[in-house]
C-alpha cells in the first residue's frame, strides 16, 4: 500500500549485498511461518514458509531461518536486487487453526542501485 | 490466472454512506478472510469465512459485515461508514484448514477513504 512503509523499521541495503530481515513471534505453540513481499500498491505475496520441526529451508535466493528457542524467525535475500524493495512481514500460525494466524508489523527493505 | 479479485481498488465516500467492497477468487478456495491495513498496526483480520454459509469474526469486526452465500464471493459490507474506517482493505484465500498450511493468496487491495 501506499503509505504501508511508514512507521516500520527500514533496512537499507546496497544492490548486490546480502539482505537479513528479523521477526520475533510470540506464541510458543506456533508451528507454520510464512514471510510475505508486499510492494508498493499491491497485496501481499508469499515468499517461503517453514514448518517448526526445521530450523531452515532455502528457497531462490531467500532462506528462512528459524529458532525455536528464542522464538525468532529470519529471512535472508541473497545478492539484493532493486526489485525486492518492498515490505516484508513474517506470519505464525498453528497449523489447521485459521484463528490462531497473525502477522508481524513489517520491515522496510530499501535497496540502491 | 489464479487470483483473487476486489472492487473497488479506490472508493471516496462520505459518513453513514452504505458501500460494499466485492471479493471473488477463482482457486476453488474453502476459506476467504478480510484484512484492513492501516500504518503502524500491520494487518489486521475484520472478519473470516471457512466455507460456503460459514462466518466469524476476526480480531476487528465492529462496523463491518459480510456474507458468503457463494465460495467464489465473500464481499465485506459496511452498512454505515464512518471516518475511523478509512484504511486500506485486503481479501484473501487460501485453502481449507485440513491442508494443514494457511498460505494466503491476496487481493490488490482496496483504498477506502470516508469523509
Amino acid at each position: 500500500g501506499e503509505n504501508v512503509g511508514l512507521h516500520l523499521p527500514t533496512l537499507s541495503v546496497q544492490e548486490g549485498d546480502n539482505s537479513i530481515i528479523n521477526c520475533a513471534y510470540s506464541n510458543s505453540a506456533s508451528d507454520y511461518f510464512i514471510w510475505y513481499k508486499q510492494e508498493s500498491g499491491k497485496g501481499p505475496q508469499f515468499i517461503i514458509d517453514i514448518r517448526s520441526n526445521m530450523d531452515k529451508r532455502q528457497g531462490q535466493r531467500v532462506t528462512v531461518l528459524l529458532n525455536k528457542t528464542v522464538k525468532h524467525l529470519s529471512l535472508q535475500i541473497a545478492a539484493t536486487q532493486p526489485g525486492d524493495s518492498a515490505v516484508y512481514f513474517c506470519a505464525e500460525n498453528i497449523s489447521g487453526r485459521y484463528s490462531t494466524l497473525t502477522f508481524g508489523k513489517g520491515t522496510m527493505l530499501l535497496v540502491s542501485p | 490466472e489464479a487470483q483473487v479479485t476486489q472492487n473497488p481498488r479506490y472508493l471516496i465516500t462520505v459518513t453513514g454512506k452504505k458501500l460494499t467492497v466485492t471479493c471473488s477468487q477463482n482457486m476453488n478456495h474453502e476459506y476467504m478472510s478480510w484484512y484492513r491495513q492501516d500504518p503502524g498496526l500491520g494487518l489486521r483480520q475484520i472478519y473470516y469465512s471457512m466455507n460456503v454459509e460459514v462466518t466469524d469474526k476476526g480480531d476487528v469486526p465492529e462496523g463491518y459485515k459480510v456474507s458468503r452465500k457463494e465460495k467464489r464471493n465473500f464481499p465485506l459490507i459496511l452498512e454505515s461508514p464512518s471516518p475511523n474506517q478509512t484504511s486500506l482493505y485486503f481479501c484473501a484465500s487460501s485453502f481449507g484448514a485440513s491442508s494443514g498450511a494457511n498460505v494466503l493468496t491476496f487481493g490488490a487491495g482496496s483504498r477506502l477513504t470516508v469523509l
